[in-house]
């Protein structure tokens, strides 16, 4: 069983804030690592697939960093908003098959 | 394009019984999946599989079985359901090109008392 973790559990900002979170994934056998929004009440979405050390990827407020040879990615949203809460879920891809989720970090932001 | 449905959405199974929860995608995708979320547990895999005919186990598969005989489909069953599968089912799907991100259904709740 492989060990994915993402830290914060959980997190409450304030509308306009920045905030970051961690995923820190085993550094061998890496293939992919991807983020997925997770809305209450509905099924996970993806947000980046990311498959290269050193891999930035954005979507509008939010970016995405990839260090494989450490093993972690970082999550970044700038200027949170209320319709950014949500649980956001790394998982790691060893070859191309398995994937390893991790518990999850929620947010939530305040207006 | 539906994307990934799941069928039914909610039920509750008395202890010893059994049941099959649906999943059909029309994406084409090879790759598909069984998850099941258990509360500050995030997603732990069932079984997944790799195209029509291939299946094999994840994290978690005792007490379930799968079957693949079309690319659409996969299907999860439960032979004799006890109250520890109490827990919400997502089927996912994903092609089988570069880090292929999945596709999720809206999940199956399930109790089971």
């Amino acid at each position: 069983i492989l060990n994915v973790e993402q830290s914060p559990q959980s997190l409450h900002v304030q509308e306009g804030d920045s905030t970051n979170f961690t995923c820190s994934f085993p550094s061998s056998n890496f293939y992919a690592l991807h983020w997925y929004r997770w809305e209450t009440a509905k099924s996970p979405e993806a947000l980046f697939v990311m498959t290269l050390n050193g891999d930035e990827k954005k979507k509008g407020r939010i970016s995405a960093t990839l260090n494989t040879k450490e093993g972690y990615s970082y999550l970044y949203i700038k200027g949170s908003q209320p319709e950014d809460s949500a649980t956001y879920l790394c998982a790691f891809k060893e070859g191309y098959q398995k994937v390893t989720f991790g518990t999850g970090t929620k947010l939530q932001v305040i207006p | 394009n539906a994307g990934v449905t799941q069928t039914p959405k909610f039920r509750i199974l008395k202890i010893g019984q059994s049941m099959t929860l649906q999943c059909t995608q029309d994406m084409n995708h090879n790759y598909m999946y069984w998850y099941r979320q258990d509360p500050g547990m995030g997603l732990k895999l069932i079984y997944y599989s790799v195209g029509a005919g291939i299946t094999d186990k994840g994290e978690v598969p005792n007490g379930y079985n799968v079957s693949r005989s079309t690319t659409e489909d996969f299907p999860l069953r439960l032979e004799l359901a006890a109250p520890s599968q109490t827990s919400v089912y997502f089927c996912a799907s994903g092609s089988s090109g570069g880090g292929n991100e999945q596709f999720f259904g809206p999940g199956t709740r399930l109790t089971v008392l």
